[in-house]
């Protein structure tokens, strides 16, 4: 199975500020990473796919990069509606597995 | 707009059995894969199952394969999950997800959840 690693596993920021989120394949997955935000009580939201393509809808401070093992979601300007858990998956071959999430919180 | 709506969920003791279901509105159903992804509480997710659009394919997690069963009626727009002999560590929210394509093993569209809860 593919792991998928992410870090930091928390982290706390200011509205405003630029946030990044690392996640590390086990192996060489292309592009084939996506992103997902949850908040609490709620199902995860579909943000990010094939590491960089915003799904509709999701806002352009949003972006994602990355290629073989190493990828990044980034938030540039955060606002109040972004603190929440992130998840990366990969879906370049079964079992589909996603990253242990990172958890996002207001400083 | 696209919705998924899954009920089933409750409490169960270990070794019985429980039947999700979801249902699909607001796209083709027929023409997507769906998947099932748990989240245990206070934990990560975890992919459980896909079946494919025409409901010929069908993939299972290790931790639950030959006890649950991934099942569509393409008729009624429904997707279910039939689960047996459960364990206690079975016991998390069960989302059913849409794919973004036929089978891209991404997913674009959840539902609100059904939470099972395994317990003695």
């Amino acid at each position: 199975d593919i792991q998928m690693t992410q870090s930091p596993s928390s982290l706390s920021a200011s509205v405003g500020d630029r946030v990044t989120i690392t996640c590390r394949a086990s192996q060489d997955i292309i592009r084939w990473v996506a992103w997902y935000q949850q908040k609490p009580e709620k199902a995860p939201k579909s943000l990010i796919y094939a590491a960089s393509t915003l799904q509709s809808g999701v806002p352009s401070r949003f972006s994602g990069s990355g290629s073989g093992t190493d990828f990044t979601l980034t938030i540039s300007s955060l606002q109040p509606e972004d603190f929440a858990t992130y998840y990366c998956q990969q879906y370049k071959s079964n079992p589909i597995t996603f990253g242990q999430g990172t958890r996002l919180e207001i400083k | 707009q696209m919705q998924l709506v899954e009920s089933g969920g409750g409490v169960v003791q270990p070794g019985r059995s429980l039947r999700l279901s979801c249902a699909a509105s607001g796209f083709t159903f027929s023409s997507y894969g769906i998947h099932w992804v748990r989240q245990a509480p206070g934990k990560g997710l975890e992919w459980v199952a896909m079946i494919s659009y025409d409901g010929d394919n069908k993939y299972y997690a290790e931790s639950v394969k030959g006890r649950f069963t991934i099942s569509r009626d393409n008729s009624k727009n429904m997707l279910y999950l039939q689960m047996n002999s459960l364990r206690t560590d079975d016991t998390a929210v069960y989302y059913c997800a849409k794919d973004l394509a036929v089978a891209a093993n991404l997913f674009d569209h959840w539902g609100q959840g059904t939470l099972v809860t395994v317990s003695s």
